[in-house]
């Protein structure tokens, strides 16, 4: 069976340091693999996704970039914080390529990260 | 690209019945899924339409209607633990195959006993 880990599950960072979330996918090939972030009392807003290695399409513009290093790792970094970077932020990953039009291909995702930027 | 709205709280008594609505606009409609998230966790699946009509799940339900871009969840016989936020997620191959879901804000359901 497939599993998605992520961690570390909180993280209170100072505003100004780096950031290294990791998230990796057991069970399963060639995943899409996203990050999303979710603001306190919102909805899932996608940062990033990757259909391969090396393959990175971001969604939003920030400070924020992301790797895919190896087939099942996707990593979210940042050189410097902000406050506004604070969160719940949620790795997930997908059944790759084109799917049928009757198949559900929903996301399963990972336990998240609470990030506090102080 | 989408747009998806839903009430952002509702409040029901357990026992009850309520149904939780969300309505979108896509170009490239392909699915519509319900997730339940309760504080601090990941979301986790519920529900999947891609035709219209409903789709029955124990004590969930969901509905569809393409035309009108608009989808349902019902929840029966609540509990004090379905107290969570529901999100309404779309999937649309516009933008291609991998940018495959994209969340609304979620309703807060509180359920008081």
């Amino acid at each position: 069976s497939q599993t998605i880990h992520q961690w570390p599950a909180t993280l209170v960072q100072p505003v100004g340091s780096p950031l290294s979330l990791e998230c990796t996918v057991e069970g399963t090939s060639n995943p899409n693999l996203y990050w999303y972030r979710q603001a306190a009392g919102r909805g899932l807003q996608l940062l990033f996704y990757s259909v391969g290695i090396g393959q990175i399409s971001s969604e939003v513009p920030q400070n924020l970039s992301a790797s895919r290093p190896q087939d099942r790792q996707f990593i979210l970094s940042s050189k410097k914080l902000l406050l506004s970077d604070s969160g719940f932020y949620l790795c997930a990953w997908s059944v790759p390529g084109r799917r049928s039009y009757y198949m559900n291909t929903e996301a399963f995702f990972g336990q998240g990260t609470r990030l506090t930027v102080v | 690209g989408q747009n998806i709205d839903q009430p952002t709280e509702m409040t029901a008594t357990e026992g009850a019945i309520v149904q939780i609505n969300c309505t979108y606009q896509t170009s490239g409609f392909n699915g519509l899924f319900w997730y339940q998230q309760h504080a601090g966790e990941a979301p986790t699946f519920l529900s999947y339409n891609v035709l219209d009509g409903l789709e029955e799940k124990g004590r969930f339900s969901s509905f569809l209607s393409r035309s009108k871009g608009y989808s349902y969840l019902l929840l029966k016989e609540l509990q004090m633990k379905d107290s969570a936020s529901y999100l309404c997620a779309v999937r649309d191959l516009s933008s291609g195959s991998a940018r495959q879901l994209t969340f609304g804000s979620g309703t807060q359901l509180t359920v008081l006993p």
